[in-house]
């Protein structure tokens, strides 16, 4: 069974920083392509980043230059370093991935990042 | 690219409703669309990818196309039932980015 689990999220005040972690089981960071994506309160969803099986990265414009995807194959688990946060990255951040052959993505639960000004 | 949806659908129960997903450049064709359902204090899930491939365990009364012509794609829910009852997202990439549509509620009453 695929399990993606997230942790590291939390209370920060503006202009700091944050890492979340995506623990991955039955599935492997490496070989498959990994994404973030977030849901602001009472909002939809909104694409953040991604990183493909071949180590290529990409952002949305809203957080490039401040967030860093990233990956450690040997703990099968991935980053999302957060710098400079602002009050409208306050969101709960999804972990999802995909196999490299299918675009049938498995979410984790999220993990909730709240900015404060 | 952009992805535009209803804000909102509803229909009764039993019934069949069609969620549509616009996308203002590209084809689907060539970058398919997946489509996620997220329940009320749940995290999505996803219930078509690939414009029409349905993940074990969702039902068939889902089923995905597109229209290569209007440059869209759908969403079926056929026979409804009060556990449709969701907010959907249909979701696509160009080039190496992904893009996803505003959601659109579903009511089922």
């Amino acid at each position: 069974e695929v399990q993606l689990v997230e942790s590291g999220g939390g209370f920060i005040q503006s202009g700091g920083s944050l890492r979340l972690s995506c623990a991955a089981s039955g599935f492997s960071v490496s070989t498959n392509f990994m994404s973030w994506v977030r849901q602001a309160p009472g909002k939809g969803l909104e694409w953040v980043s991604v990183i493909y099986s071949g180590g290529s990265t990409y952002y949305a414009d809203s957080v490039k230059g401040r967030f860093t995807i990233s990956r450690d194959n040997s703990k099968n688990t991935l980053y999302l370093q957060m710098n400079s946060l602002r009050v409208e990255d306050t969101a709960v951040y999804y972990c999802v991935g995909a196999s490299s052959s299918s675009w049938f993505l498995r979410w984790g639960q999220g993990a909730l990042v709240t900015v404060s000004s | 690219s952009m992805l535009t949806q209803p804000h909102s659908v509803s229909e009764s129960p039993g019934k069949t409703v069609t969620i549509s997903c616009a996308r203002s450049s590209g084809s689907f064709a060539s970058n398919y669309v997946q489509w996620h359902q997220q329940r009320p204090g749940s995290p999505p899930t996803t219930v078509m990818y690939e414009n029409h491939r349905r993940p074990s365990g969702v039902p068939d009364r889902f089923s995905g196309s597109i229209d290569s012509s209007s440059n869209s794609a759908s969403l079926t829910i056929s026979g409804l039932k009060t556990e449709d009852e969701a907010d959907y997202y249909c979701q696509s990439y160009d080039s190496s980015n992904w893009v996803f549509g505003g959601g659109t509620k579903l009511t089922v009453l």
